[in-house]
This record gives C-alpha cells, sequence and structure tokens, in this order.
C-alpha cells in the first residue's frame, strides 16, 4: 500500500494564481483532512470530509476550497493565490473521526 | 473547548540522555490520546498512543503514560540517539465533539 500520497511535492506560484492539490489514499478510509503547517504555529486544520461528496470547514477555511468527488480522492484548491498561502501543506486520512490520522509527505508551496 | 499543550522547544540533548517532553491536555468527555514525529521534510508519523486512563504506549523506546488524575501525557525515552531528532507533537481525539486536535510540537536535537 502507497498509504497517503500527495501531489506536487513542490511549487511555485505568483500572486493571483490557481492550483489545485492532489490528495489520494488507498486505504479506504472515510475521513480526510487538509492541514497547513507554518514555522511556530504548528497544524492548522484547513477543510475536511467525512465522506465521498461532503466537505466541511476547518480552522483556516478562508480562501481554499476543497472537493471530494471520489472516496480515495480529496483535493485542495487555491483559487487566487496570496503570500499568506506559502506553507507546508499536508493531507491526512483517518478510518473515522477517533481513529489515528495517517499523514502525507506534504507541498511545500511558495506564492511570490 | 479542548486544546493540547505542549513544552516548548527546542530541546537540545547529548545522546544516551533522558528525555521528557511534556504534555497536557483538556477535553470533553474520555479522549484518546496521540504521539506523532515528523523528521524534517516528511509527513507526520504516529508514534504512539492510549485509548483510556492508566494505559501505556510505547514504541522505538518511547513511551508515554495516559493520566487523567493530572491530565497529562508526557513522552519520555531513556536514551535517546542522534536518529531521534525530529519535531514530535501531542494530539487527541475527542469522541464527544468528534475533533482532532494537535499541540503546536516541540523540536529535538540531539548531539552526539
Amino acid at each position: 500500500n502507497a498509504g497517503v500520497t500527495q501531489t506536487p511535492k513542490f511549487r511555485v506560484l505568483k500572486t493571483g494564481q490557481s492550483m489545485t492539490l492532489l490528495c489520494a489514499q488507498d486505504m479506504n478510509h472515510e475521513y480526510m483532512y487538509w492541514y497547513r503547517q507554518d514555522p511556530g504555529m504548528g497544524l492548522r486544520l484547513i477543510h475536511y470530509s467525512v465522506g465521498e461528496g461532503t466537505t466541511a470547514k476547518g480552522e483556516v477555511p478562508d480562501g481554499y476550497n476543497v472537493s471530494r468527488l471520489k472516496k480515495q480522492n480529496f483535493l485542495l484548491g487555491l483559487e487566487s493565490a496570496a503570500p499568506s498561502q506559502t506553507s507546508v501543506y499536508f493531507c491526512a486520512s483517518s478510518q473515522r473521526e477517533n481513529n489515528e490520522q495517517f499523514f502525507g509527505p506534504g507541498t511545500r508551496l511558495t506564492v511570490l | 473547548g479542548d486544546s493540547v499543550t505542549q513544552m516548548e522547544g527546542p530541546v537540545t540533548l547529548s545522546e544516551e540522555a533522558f528525555l521528557t517532553i511534556n504534555c497536557t491536555y483538556t477535553a470533553t468527555g474520555y479522549p484518546s490520546l496521540f504521539w506523532y514525529v515528523q523528521y524534517p521534510g516528511e509527513g507526520l508519523q504516529l508514534l504512539l498512543k492510549a485509548t483510556k486512563a492508566d494505559d501505556k504506549g510505547s514504541n522505538k523506546g518511547f513511551e508515554a503514560t495516559y493520566r487523567k488524575e493530572t491530565t497529562s501525557f508526557h513522552l519520555e525515552k531513556g536514551s535517546v540517539q542522534v536518529s531521534d531528532s525530529a519535531v514530535y507533537f501531542c494530539a487527541l481525539s475527542d469522541p464527544y465533539f468528534n475533533k482532532f486536535y494537535f499541540g503546536s510540537g516541540t523540536k529535538l536535537n540531539v548531539k552526539p
């Protein structure tokens, strides 16, 4: 099993550009999450999904959109990137809401 | 609301020293508790967990005991190695609110 994979690993954007980060899991997990990690601030939840076709806002959802069209995939979109969105983005999945989360390797995004 | 508080880092130790990273929590109900480790450039990996009071989680020489009376889940290792250098995150899963909370992380540097 590959576990949780993320695409791409690195990306540089200019302010105002858009992009989509892809997360895929092969563990048949119901729950998926997007976090951002900034220096000194730990992990902050952006959006999450409790099943195919459902999404919900986390702690810092502004400027991001998500979609969960297939159970195994969770997409994070930035419609108009801003320098404040420079961060490392992690995707995670879990079987249920209280179970341990499995993390992907991260995507390092820089917005100039 | 629920929260997790970890000791601030960085923590710098010499090889073979004893490690303690403090973690305390606030939660409604009966949470599960976790320690995750993040090696440089990687995602978070589950290190150990405990699901009820007085449980001891252990893995790779690390241990943590779920102490309900002191609302703590301190991480310990008797003899650290250079390869243990990483960032350690304490986390809790609260079944009452169906939420997962991470601490801010503690960076450990182990010198040879």
